[in-house]
């Protein structure tokens, strides 16, 4: 089972600011196998990125995905109050498929 | 827009079953693979369970494996989980998503497993 990691555990930002999250994976992810999600309470999970770098539809372009290998990264550019909630990536490239464990960013 | 519904949740004792359904507006739903995915009260997502579009391939997190069968009835584009032998730490919240890399989401059925 591939187990991603993803740190910080939190990450308390202003509007406007940026945030860098990362996933590392024990095991080498293809990139067209990684994904990345926003969830707020009481609303069903949404997809932001999949393929390391693809935007879903209506995944705004402050938005970026980028990595290879074990490491990847998104990156919020100008932070607006809506994006707070909890980021998870998910590894969807070897069964089983695995969630990271999370990166809440909230308001500073 | 895709509409992902599912139904089926409930309160369940220890050892019990229930078997979920998600409805889809997915067209053509057979061409899409689905997917499994929970919430327990305070963690993190958990990938459950994924099927291919035929439904020939399908795929199990290793808590659920043995316990769990998923399946799909294309012609009524419906999605299926089995769950048996539920065990208190099963209790969640259980969504259903659509494509390999869960491109859109239903709205999600709570499942509780308790005496």
């Amino acid at each position: 089972e591939i187990v991603l990691t993803q740190s910080p555990g939190t990450l308390s930002l202003s509007p406007g600011g940026r945030a860098t999250l990362s996933c590392r994976a024990s095991q080498g992810v293809s990139s067209k196998s990684l994904a990345w999600y926003h969830h707020k309470p009481g609303q069903s999970p949404r997809l932001l990125i999949h393929n390391t770098v693809t935007r879903a539809t209506g995944t705004p372009d402050r938005f970026s995905g980028t990595g290879s290998g074990t490491d990847f990264t998104l990156t919020i550019t100008n932070m607006r109050p809506e994006d707070f909630g909890v980021y998870y990536c998910l590894q969807y490239g070897r069964s089983p498929f695995t969630f990271g464990p999370g990166t809440k960013v909230d308001i500073k | 827009e895709v509409q992902l519904s599912e139904s089926g949740g409930g309160l369940v004792q220890p050892g019990g079953s229930l078997r979920l359904s998600c409805t889809s507006s997915v067209f053509p739903f057979h061409n899409y693979a689905m997917n499994w995915v929970r919430l327990a009260p305070g963690k993190g997502l958990e990938w459950v369970s994924a099927i291919s579009g035929s439904g020939t391939g399908t795929y199990y997190a290793d808590f659920v494996k043995g316990r769990f069968t998923i399946s799909r009835d294309n012609s009524n584009k419906t999605l299926f989980l089995q769950m048996n032998s539920l065990r208190a730490e099963d209790t969640a919240v259980y969504y259903c998503a659509k494509n390999w890399y869960l491109e859109d989401w239903g709205q999600g059925t709570p499942v509780i497993v308790s005496s």
